[in-house]
């Protein structure tokens, strides 16, 4: 079945600084694909669409200049926290739908990145 | 915004079928009805999904009602590792593309 990858799956920064999370579609290629951000105990809240080739559809309330997307190819989006401040400690998720599979099944997760921002 | 509600926690026995229902009453008609469940720190896995009949895989059961405003997911004998979040979603937005989780049902399956 499709498989997303993402990578890290932890990491830790230091406050002020910036890091990428990537986001892999390895056997199937993702014109869409979507990033979440999961505090403790709650939900997956959507962040933004990834679009392969152009910009990133962002949410109601979530700064695209602090949440950087880039989608340049079928296979890969990744999402940079600029300036990463101790509240952006969460955990991030990536979906991507395969759309060889003409129902709607098809979304498929990575497993997450752990971001500790300290 | 999320399109479903769903309690907010469960118990089930082990080896016992798992009722998971969820109400999405504002469903329109070309809408999926999709579960998927979230084990601690790990990212959301597909179960089921659904537009009107009832489906059958090898994981689940889900139950559409007639009227389509709910829905039961099953696990027909749930084990240890079923233990999970399982979220209920509506497809949504203007693309049909995007998925928004409600907050979901914590399964807790008791040995």
């Amino acid at each position: 079945g499709a498989v997303v990858s993402q990578h890290p799956s932890r990491v830790i920064c230091k406050s002020g600084t910036s890091v990428k999370i990537e986001c892999r579609s390895l056997d199937f290629q993702a014109t869409t694909m979507f990033w979440y951000r999961q505090f403790p105990k709650k939900s997956l809240m959507l962040m933004a669409t990834s679009n392969e080739g152009s910009k990133a559809t962002y949410e109601q309330g979530v700064e695209k200049d602090k949440f950087l997307i880039n989608h340049a190819s079928l296979t890969l989006s990744t999402l940079t926290v600029t300036s990463a401040h101790p509240e952006d400690s969460s955990f991030y998720i990536c979906s991507a739908r395969d759309l060889r599979d003409g129902t709607n099944y098809g979304y498929t997760f990575g497993s997450g990145t752990r971001l500790t921002v300290v | 915004d999320a399109k479903t509600t769903q309690p907010t926690s469960m118990d089930c026995a082990e080896g016992r079928a798992a009722n998971l229902p969820c109400n999405h009453s504002t469903i329109s008609g070309n809408e999926y009805v999709y579960w998927y469940r979230q084990i601690h720190s790990q990212g959301p896995q597909y179960i089921i999904h659904g537009l009107k009949n009832n489906e059958t895989n090898e994981m689940a059961s889900l139950i559409i009602t007639e009227d389509r405003k709910s829905s039961t997911l099953i696990l027909p004998h749930a084990t240890l590792r079923d233990t999970a979040v399982y979220y209920c979603i509506v497809r949504v937005g203007n693309t049909g593309n995007q998925f928004y989780f409600g907050t979901g049902t914590s399964l807790t399956v008791i040995p």
